[in-house]
């Protein structure tokens, strides 16, 4: 399986600043993928991010609140803009490659970042 | 769209002991894909076991196999011989056309 490395492990912020999470992947893979997971809750699709295209964000999330960057196909950013406490959550990032071991549809994740606004 | 239930938010075994946990979802695919996600305190999420729609033989992985059964639209995991290092958040998941949806998660607790 890939080996999927995020930056920082946790923060603590303050309202109104921004920040920006890294995460990095050991292979190149096509499809990259942004989770929220607020506390005790399951995990919730921010938005699919490809190499080469525009971020595909869900319903409720948009690209002015958590712009992403993917400018290769190793390595993507999530930053979460005007930070309030609404925003404290662990942020995760996966990736799907279907030439992987674990076949087409498999996402692998990354540690997570643990993000508290105060 | 897709939805994905887990009816048991806690559940609970005694070590070496066996425990099934339930999932089930609605879609009106053919073709997809389910998992089983387990996310100890560490918060890392860990893929056990993955099952293709299409095929009807119950995926197994070692101590961990599920229960799919495609009409019912139901997809529960067994595991045997339960261990401490069992003890986690584990997530059902659905997956089709590059959407991946996860259910509420259930708790699973080892006594030793």
């Amino acid at each position: 399986s890939a080996v999927i490395s995020q930056k920082p492990s946790r923060d603590i912020c303050q309202r109104g600043t921004s920040l920006t999470i890294q995460c990095q992947v050991d292979s190149q893979v096509t499809m990259m993928f942004w989770y929220r997971q607020q506390p005790g809750q399951s995990l919730t699709l921010i938005a699919t991010a490809n190499q080469g295209s525009e971020a595909t964000y869900e319903s409720g999330f948009v690209i002015d609140k958590f712009p992403i960057s993917r400018p290769n196909l190793t390595f993507s950013t999530l930053t979460v803009s005007n930070m309030s406490p609404e925003d404290s959550s662990i942020y995760l990032c996966s990736v799907e490659d279907g030439g992987l071991a674990g076949g087409r549809g498999t996402q692998y994740f990354g540690p997570g970042t643990r993000l508290t606004v105060l | 769209a897709q939805t994905v239930t887990q009816s048991q938010p806690e559940m609970s075994v005694q070590e070496a002991e066996t425990v099934t946990l339930s999932c089930t979802y609605d879609t009106s695919e053919s073709d997809y894909y389910l998992f089983w996600y387990k996310q100890p305190p560490s918060r890392q999420m860990i893929l056990v076991i993955r099952q293709e729609a299409y095929k009807q033989q119950n995926a197994t992985e070692n101590r961990f196999s599920v229960n799919f059964q495609k009409a019912a639209k139901s997809f529960s995991l067994k595991i045997s011989d339960s261990q401490l290092g069992d003890a986690a958040m584990y997530f059902c998941a659905f997956y089709n056309n590059n959407d991946m949806r996860f259910g509420a998660g259930t708790r699973l607790t080892v006594k030793p």
